[in-house]
């Protein structure tokens, strides 16, 4: 696609439920971010993959966060049993490559913004 | 983990008025990257550098990759009022990229 999509844009849902986020990356692009961003806070990294490989998962807050990748392309993160406290903007981010001189040159969807009620 | 403080956290200027952000970390990087926010999207490439010392210049916007590694800082010549956003730092050693907290930049006409 012509750039990074994310859906759905806006997501309600009642504390305890899970939730899933997709991303659909620039086509071509081998690696695939996921940030957070609270209200007011900066960009918060969760985990990245280059390819279907996830070499950095560490930005994960809980075991109750997860994410995978499929064929090199669409990604789904997953919460379960939300809290309160995972209300934010989820941002997903594509570069060609997750090495220097590539990875830098982020591209990045407009988020799915999580209400936890 | 390795942190990026970003400084100030906003800034409300007069339009024409130069503005100037900074970056630090008490970790050394081999990359220092200046992204631009605006409401409701998400970030935007503005700067890369990739040496230490190196100077770089976008337009009305100049950035630097401190010497030390583990810093950088951002101008703003001459803003006007769609410089108004949220500019991020971001840094990386390894294929992860991380940011700052941001500075929250309002411009009056």
């Amino acid at each position: 696609g012509a750039g990074v999509s994310q859906s759905p844009s806006n997501k309600v849902t009642e504390k305890g439920k899970d939730v899933e986020l997709r991303c659909d990356p620039i086509s071509g692009h081998t690696a695939l971010y996921w940030y957070r961003q609270s209200l007011g806070q900066g960009l918060e990294f969760l985990i990245y993959f280059q390819g279907n490989s996830a070499p950095d998962k560490s930005g994960l807050p809980s075991d109750r966060f997860s994410a995978e990748r499929t064929g090199g392309s669409v990604s789904t993160l997953t919460i379960q049993r939300t809290q309160q406290e995972d209300s934010a903007v989820y941002l997903c981010a594509s570069s060609l490559a997750a090495v220097r001189g590539f990875n830098e040159k982020l591209f990045f969807g407009s988020g799915t913004q999580l209400s936890v009620l | 983990g390795q942190q990026l403080n970003q400084s100030p956290q906003s800034m409300f200027i007069q339009e024409g008025e130069d503005v100037s952000m900074n970056c630090t970390s008490s970790s050394i990087f081999n990359t220092w990257l200046w992204y631009k926010q605006d409401p409701g999207e998400g970030p935007v490439l503005l700067i890369a550098l990739y040496k230490a010392g190196e100077l770089t210049s976008n337009g009305r916007l100049t950035a630097q990759f401190g010497i030390t590694r583990k810093d950088s800082f951002l101008n703003i010549s001459a803003s006007i009022p769609s410089d108004v956003g949220i500019y991020f730092c971001g840094s990386s050693n390894t294929g992860k990229l991380i940011f700052g907290q941001g500075t929250t930049l309002q411009v009056k006409p």
